[in-house]
This record gives C-alpha cells, structure tokens and sequence, in this order.
C-alpha cells in the first residue's frame, strides 16, 4: 500500500518561496508519475504539475516559470518549489500518485494528507 | 487547457432519492488510440484528501459503494448516486488526465441533503 506524506513550513512570506516535500512510503518513485495538486481556501481542486520516475517534469501553465518539481530517489521524495509566492498560493497542497502511465499522470488514487501553507507576512 | 465545467455548483437531495452530476470537456477526452475517456471523479469532504471514485469514465474503484456510477464518452460526462446516503454529503470533482495536456479539474459540485 503506497503512502504519501507531505512536509513543510506552514507560512511563507509574500515573494519568497514555498517548499514541500512528499515523502512516499510502500513504493519507489523510480516508477510512474508523483503529482502536486492544490486547494485554495473556498475553491476547487487545482493541478500543479508532476514529475516523472525519468526525471522529467509537466506543470500547469498558470504558473508559469515558478514551479520546480524534482526527486531525490535516494529518500524515495519528490519537492515542489514555488517562487514568488503571493497570498493567491495560499491553499491545501496535497501530493498524489497514480500507479499508471497515461502519456503523464493519471487518475490520482493515492493521496498525501494534505498541507496547508499560507502566504503572510 | 482543456476546461471541465461541471453542472450543477451544488444539489440538495432527500436522502434514498438519485444525484446526478455532470461534466462537460471544452475538447473530447476520448483517446483515439485506445478507445479510453480520460476522465476521474473524486469525492472530497473537508479535511480528507479527495477519494477516488471513478476512472477512465466508467471503472468504478474497489470498495467504492455501486451506488456510485460513472458514464459518458467524448465531451459529456455524468456522475450518478443512485440513492443517496448521508455519508455521500462532500464536494465531487471530475478531473481530466488526457495524455500530454496539462490536467485539469472541473469547479467541483456540492452535495447536500434535502
């Protein structure tokens, strides 16, 4: 059973950057695709973007160059960086996976917990 | 980006009666390739991470209650709860994963109770 654990500062100053981290127990991420989803307070379900278990990464256009999702194999995680964060990023971010290929990531049916960071000064 | 909208934003239904949710895509999610809708649902109730309830359109995950069901190909989608149960109160989502377009997720829909 694969286990997804999210971790990190829980407030952020406006402009700088915001770094998680998803621990993933119960598999390896040198297999599939281990996403970035978010939920501001009040709203939906947003994508941030995945990286693959080759090293490469897909993120969602809105947020244009800030996003920077990479792994580290050796700790089985995978991080998100976002730059220049606004009170606009503030929200739940949950890591996910789904153990498949779908041409990138899939339908997530594992989920982290869910973190909530807020940008404040 | 393929924009999902989603109809209604919420619904109240007594309970035992059926809730239907729709998704609508700006472009088919239906993959020429293989024949596959590249479509999820979720349900999501505060402070859970959103639960998997349905792939591929139509496959129904396990353990997941068969008053749940998933339809539609190509742009139009449906969600349905066939009798409704006190414990299906939460937010649905439907979400899109066609291959190489970035993902997206449809505004969510609320369920209540009448």
């Amino acid at each position: 059973q694969v286990q997804l654990q999210e971790s990190g500062p829980g407030l952020v100053k406006p402009s700088e950057t915001l770094s998680l981290t998803c621990t993933v127990s119960g598999g390896s991420i040198r297999t599939y695709y281990w996403s970035w989803v978010r939920q501001p307070p009040g709203r939906g379900l947003e994508w941030v973007g995945y990286i693959e278990y080759s090293g490469s990464t897909n993120h969602n256009p809105s947020l244009k160059s800030r996003v920077t999702i990479s792994m580290d194999t050796s700790k089985n995680q995978f991080s998100l960086k976002l730059t220049s964060v606004t009170a606009a990023d503030t929200a739940v971010y949950y890591c996910a996976t789904s153990l498949a290929y779908c041409g990138g990531d899939c339908y997530y049916d594992y989920w982290g917990q869910g973190t909530l960071v807020t940008v404040s000064s | 980006d393929i924009v999902m909208t989603q109809s209604p934003d919420s619904l109240a239904v007594s309970l035992g009666e059926r809730a239907t949710i729709n998704c609508k895509s700006s472009q088919s999610i239906l993959y020429s390739s293989n024949n596959k809708n590249y479509l999820a649902w979720y349900q999501h109730k505060p402070g859970q991470p959103p639960k998997l309830l349905v792939s591929w359109a139509s496959a129904r995950e396990s353990g997941v209650p068969d008053r749940f069901s998933g339809s539609g190909s190509g742009t139009d989608f449906t969600l349905t709860i066939s009798s409704l149960q006190a414990e299906d109160v939460a937010f649905y989502y439907c979400h899109q994963y066609y291959p190489y377009s970035s993902r997206t997720f449809g505004q969510g829909t609320k369920v209540e109770i009448k």
